[in-house]
């Protein structure tokens, strides 16, 4: 089966700047999750998709901002960078079933830095 | 608010010697608890899953317990191995949020 996996690995963009971050589901998952790992840190919710659909959001602004396809690959869009957006941002996708704690598989992340 | 704790210290051990490794919280009533992996570099992997209502859960050389009375978790790896040597992540769930709440982790290295 194919893991997740996430593109680019690693991006470098200056204050102010968008930045637009790719992710494909494992295959058979319809669920794709987002985290922003700072150094040090654990992975921290940003938010959900199931369905093409927000389903859940964590205590992030509105500049960032999610999309998933039909296929549940998924895209992470952050808007006016700042300099604390720095961070590892992990995808994670799982399968959506009627009791919900089911495992997450992370693909292995983008490494954003702001300058 | 919610908040979870792990030992931010490294934790050092021997080579065949048991890592325990504790996740306390507070604030909180998970329905669930997970362990992750995470190497540097990596994305977490995940170990164990250990609900609400178990005390114990057992793979191969992996051991979870939960208690939520002390709202705490230990998660034990016997025989530990250099191949051990990684940030181990606690995670809490409940069956309305849709998201993990991770703890910052703890590092273990094991001595060959």
């Amino acid at each position: 089966e194919t893991g997740v996996t996430q593109s680019p690995t690693h991006l470098i963009k200056t204050r102010g700047q968008q930045v637009t971050l790719r992710c494909s589901s494992q295959s058979g998952h319809n669920t794709v999750s987002w985290y922003q790992q700072a150094l040090g840190q654990g992975p921290q919710f940003i938010f959900q998709y199931y369905r093409e659909e927000e389903n859940g959001r964590g205590n992030f602004p509105p500049r960032f901002s999610g999309l998933q396809f039909p296929n549940y690959s998924s895209e992470l869009n952050v808007n006016a960078l700042e300099l604390d957006d720095s961070a590892l941002y992990l995808c994670a996708s799982s399968l959506r079933t009627g009791v919900n704690s089911g495992e997450l598989f992370f693909g292995e992340g983008s490494r954003l830095t702001v300058l | 608010s919610q908040k979870i704790e792990q030992n931010s210290e490294a934790l050092n051990i021997q080579e065949g010697k048991t890592a325990t490794l504790t996740c306390n919280y507070t604030n909180y009533s998970p329905a669930y608890l997970q362990w992750y992996r995470q190497d540097p570099g990596r994305g977490p992997v995940f170990l164990l899953l250990i609900r609400e209502n178990e005390k114990e859960k057992r793979k191969e050389r992996l051991k979870v317990t939960f208690d939520t009375t002390l709202k705490q978790s230990l998660f034990h790896i016997t025989a530990s191995q250099p191949a051990d040597s990684a940030t181990y992540l606690c995670a809490l769930g409940d069956t309305g949020r849709r998201a993990l709440t991770f703890g910052s982790g703890t590092r273990l290295q094991v001595q060959p």
